[in-house]
């Protein structure tokens, strides 16, 4: 069965701190990883995603994120946050075109000054 | 590019009225659609498959007659929610298929049935 999981409901780090995010998937087939980052009462933005290629992917607002098939993982990381950064973080595999998405609970992050 | 356009933004209803929400793909063709919906502190759940031209595909537990979806042409597709009560206030958010393996979302609308 298709199905993502972010084990951290929760996560607060400090400004400047870096933070990792997990996410583990289970898919039936070649997997397409995405991770999407939603602002309160705002739809969901696109941070970067995986196809193939280069396992270690860089995404925007200095986000990144390793796709490790041995483990099902696909982390997303950031070597220092900002403020800015706290948000809902979801996780997402997908396969080709016209599947649907299946989605992570989600990871809320809280940035403290 | 492969920008989605959804409107309103956010929409406050009475009881018992329908409310259309809109997604419309501006530059580019969207065969496939998909809806989701999204309780508070939830994750996206997936409502329905719309495909241009043909009955859209509900997940298991979605009423199909209270959620209509139409995707008459390939920019456009529709989610109206009929007889809406306040258990159906929520967000709802749209994505389209492009391209090779590219999705985009819509930015969402957060629905609020009084």
């Amino acid at each position: 069965a298709q199905s993502v999981t972010q084990p951290d409901i929760h996560i607060t780090v400090s400004e400047g701190a870096s933070l990792e995010l997990r996410c583990n998937y289970s898919y039936g087939a070649t997997p397409y990883l995405f991770w999407y980052v939603q602002s309160p009462g705002q739809g969901l933005q696109l941070l970067l995603k995986y196809f193939s290629g280069d396992t270690l992917v860089q995404g925007i607002k200095g986000f990144e994120a390793e796709f490790k098939r041995s483990q099902s993982s696909f982390n997303l990381r950031k070597p220092s946050v900002h403020w800015s950064d706290a948000a809902e973080y979801f996780c997402a595999v997908g396969g080709d075109t016209g599947n649907q998405f299946y989605f992570g609970t989600g990871t809320s992050l809280t940035v403290i000054p | 590019g492969a920008v989605v356009s959804q409107h309103p933004s956010r929409v406050i209803c009475k009881s018992g009225t329908s409310v259309k929400i809109e997604c419309r793909s501006l530059d580019f063709q969207a065969t496939t659609m998909f809806w989701y919906r999204q309780f508070p502190k939830q994750s996206l759940m997936l409502m329905a498959t719309s495909n241009e031209g043909s009955k859209a595909t509900y997940e298991q537990g979605v009423e199909k007659d209270k959620f209509l979806i139409n995707h008459a042409s390939l920019t456009l597709s529709t989610l109206t929610v009929t007889s809406a009560h306040p258990e159906d206030s929520s967000f709802y958010i749209c994505s389209a298929v492009v391209g090779g393996h590219g999705y985009t979302f819509g930015s969402g609308t957060r629905l609020t049935v009084v």
